[in-house]
């Protein structure tokens, strides 16, 4: 079945370190969403990519959406402890019906 | 304030004994569904409706049921809890059903089956 893979699966970083995900799938999707769960908390929506290349900031995230729309990246640059948590993929199936979820990335900061 | 409301937010039950977990969204969504959460394997979706009195089964519906009389509740049953369903049950909600629109979630109920 379709899958969206998502690595690393853990990374540990200094504060002040870069910090990337990747999210691969098997076939092309429609749109990919990124969340973020803190420890304790619950996903809450971040953004959304639609268009093939689609590159979209918020303030120190980068997110990324391939160009043959099977990949999708989220870069935070010079992390803060405020980051901590987990970060998960989520890509639009092509009947843009269901959602597939990554399994998530899980970011420790130290201090 | 907009949001997705869940309980309880935490149960501890035995083997067998009826539960309801409820889910209510004040955002006049059309669209909810219900993941489960465990370590290693990420959000997994148990049940879905796209509106009232239409549901289908997710990924892991096995042991569940829903019902969506109401276009705001959406509360998950389990009839006869087992030990492999102890997990994070997370309620989400979006307007439209479709992937293209964001998912607002509950804050969970950690479910503990003895």
């Amino acid at each position: 079945g379709q899958q969206v893979m998502q690595i690393p699966q853990y990374q540990h970083v200094q504060e002040g370190e870069d910090f990337t995900t990747y999210c691969n799938s098997s076939t092309t999707l429609s749109n990919i969403q990124w969340y973020k769960q803190r420890p304790g908390g619950h996903p809450v929506f971040l953004i959304q990519l639609v268009k093939s290349g689609e590159v979209k900031k918020q303030k120190r995230l980068t997110f990324q959406f391939g160009e043959a729309k099977k990949n999708s990246s989220l870069h935070i640059t010079a992390t803060q402890t405020t980051d901590v948590g987990t970060y998960f993929c989520a890509g639009g199936t092509g009947n843009n019906r269901k959602l597939i979820w990554g399994l998530g990335t899980s970011l420790a900061v130290n201090p | 304030e907009a949001q997705v409301t869940q309980n309880p937010r935490y149960l501890i039950t035995v083997t067998g004994k009826k539960l309801t977990v409820t889910c209510s969204q004040n955002m006049n969504h059309e669209y909810m569904s219900w993941y489960r959460q465990d370590p290693g394997l990420g959000l997994r979706q148990i049940y879905y409706s796209m509106n009232v009195e239409v549901t289908d089964k997710g990924d892991v519906p096995e042991g569940y049921k829903v019902s969506r009389k109401e276009k705001r509740n959406f509360p998950l049953i389990l009839e006869s809890p087992s030990p492999n369903q102890t997990s994070l049950y997370f309620c989400a909600s979006t307007l439209l059903a479709g992937a293209r629109n964001e998912q607002f979630f509950g804050p969970g109920t950690r479910l503990t089956v003895l």
